[in-house]
């Protein structure tokens, strides 16, 4: 079974640039979600996807983060512009949805702001 | 305000030493805690979910149980490749279905 695919790998951008994440989640998964990690803290969820209908985003920063699921599966991530406190790793996960909330993790994507 | 707290931040084992790390948590009602392995690079990798006090699961060297008020999870003869940190998240009952407080981690490094 193909994992949560997510790209890019890395990125390095100049602060108030823009910069966009893509995630495809596992086949079937409901619910998709996008977790920033600052290094050193465990992941913090920016917003939460059932199908395409956003389910949670009290702590995405709406006045520069933005994020989509068009159709209910692939998502993307976008900053504008970027901030110096941005630089993290930006996770995308996924799960079945109301029978589990046990989410399966991408690899990430690491976000360098300078 | 629902709160992990995982100790201790790093733990350094000798291979075979076993060894268990803490995770407290504060919520007013709980889902389910979940413990997860994240080695460097890559995203956090799913390992126990626990529901209920008294619950405990094991995989291989790992073992995890849960009170009401901590989890714990016991590293029994680690070996290197045990190396990781570990990651322990709360489902809250007051927060959406699938929205997991993840804990800072404990880092655990095992030399041979």
């Amino acid at each position: 079974e193909a994992g949560v695919a997510q790209s890019p790998r890395y990125k390095i951008i100049e602060k108030r640039q823009s910069v966009a994440f893509w995630c495809n989640p596992i086949s079937g998964h409901a619910t998709l979600y996008w977790y920033q990690q600052i290094l050193g803290q465990g992941p913090k969820l920016l917003i939460q996807f059932q199908n395409n209908g956003v389910v949670d985003d009290s702590q995405l920063p709406k006045d520069r983060f933005s994020a989509e699921r068009l159709k209910g599966v692939d998502s993307t991530l976008k900053i504008q512009p970027a901030k110096l406190e941005d630089s993290a790793v930006y996770l995308c996960a996924s799960s079945l949805g109301d029978s589990s909330a046990e989410a399966f993790f991408g690899q990430g994507t690491r976000l360098t702001v300078v | 305000e629902d709160q992990v707290t995982q100790s201790p931040e790093a733990l350094r084992l000798q291979e075979g030493e076993s060894s268990s790390l803490n995770c407290s948590y504060t919520v007013s009602g709980l889902r389910g805690l979940f413990w997860y392995r994240q080695d460097p690079g890559k995203g956090p990798e799913f390992l126990f979910t626990l529901y209920s006090a008294g619950e405990e699961k094991e995989k291989e060297r790992l073992k995890a149980t849960l009170t009401k008020k901590e989890s714990f999870l016991h590293i029994t003869a680690p070996k290197p490749e045990d190396s990781a940190t570990y990651l322990c998240a709360v489902h809250p009952t007051t927060d959406s279905w699938g929205k997991l407080q993840f804990g800072a981690g404990t880092q655990v490094v095992v030399t041979p």
